[in-house]
């Protein structure tokens, strides 16, 4: 049962073009949401953050969008840099259940970025 | 501030042999997690803690087994390794929303 899905395994974009990364969830019990960017052979690095009570979240290039209805969320990097190619995953949470469970994330399975010069 | 170390970096252990992979925190968060990932997968998480103490059951414990004696260190055993075990392993910690995560263990069992 894969309860956050990433249906693109790999997005390939020129430099200074938009990077919009995709991400669709099944619990509705997940109220906060989250993208993290792993280069090879290091942990991942946390992003950006968003909860359900908002529909947009902006840091600098980027911008992360909410839909609660479609239970889909999105990254945009706008503009695009070389330095953006990595292994980008998002990850959810019912951070706000107020179970200590809650405090858990559930990984997608990843999408490859490749900004090209 | 080190943030979140692993230690060590890469291992390799034959089936049946036990090891700890070591993680510590020096930024006194309370929750503490243990993910493997596989080749193109997502990160799967094995154990997580709440706090000193107190350990619980993430979506792929077996074989595997922590404990939390300090807010710093959260160690996770594997006894009797086997081939399936062989993966990347993450340790992560938070104070609650984002997880900041370690380096990283490579582990190879043949």
């Amino acid at each position: 049962d894969q309860q956050v899905k990433q249906n693109s395994p790999s997005l390939s974009v020129q430099e200074g073009r938009i990077s919009i990364l995709n991400c669709d969830y099944t619990n509705s019990m997940f109220d906060y949401f989250l993208w993290y960017k792993k280069y090879p052979a290091e942990g991942p690095t946390f992003l950006i953050s968003i909860s359900s009570i908002k529909d947009k979240n902006e840091d600098g290039r980027f911008t992360v969008f909410l839909n609660k209805s479609a239970k889909h969320l999105s990254l945009h990097i706008v503009p695009s840099q070389p330095g953006d190619s990595a292994v980008y995953f998002c990850a959810a949470s019912a951070r706000f259940s107020g179970e200590t469970s809650g405090s858990r994330l559930t990984f997608g399975e990843g999408t490859q970025l490749t900004v090209n010069p | 501030n080190a943030g979140v170390t692993q230690t060590p970096k890469f291992r390799i252990l034959k089936i049946g042999q036990s090891m700890t992979l070591q993680c510590t925190q020096d930024m006194n968060h309370n929750y503490m997690y243990w993910y493997r990932q596989d080749p193109g997968m997502g990160l799967k998480l094995i154990y997580y803690s709440v706090g000193a103490g107190i350990t619980d059951k993430g979506e792929v414990p077996n074989g595997y087994n922590v404990s939390r004696s300090t807010t710093e260190d959260f160690p996770l055993r594997l006894e009797l390794a086997a081939p399936s075990q062989t993966s990347v392993y993450f340790c992560a910690s938070s104070p609650g929303g984002a997880q900041y995560f370690g380096p990283g263990t490579r582990l190879t069992v043949t």
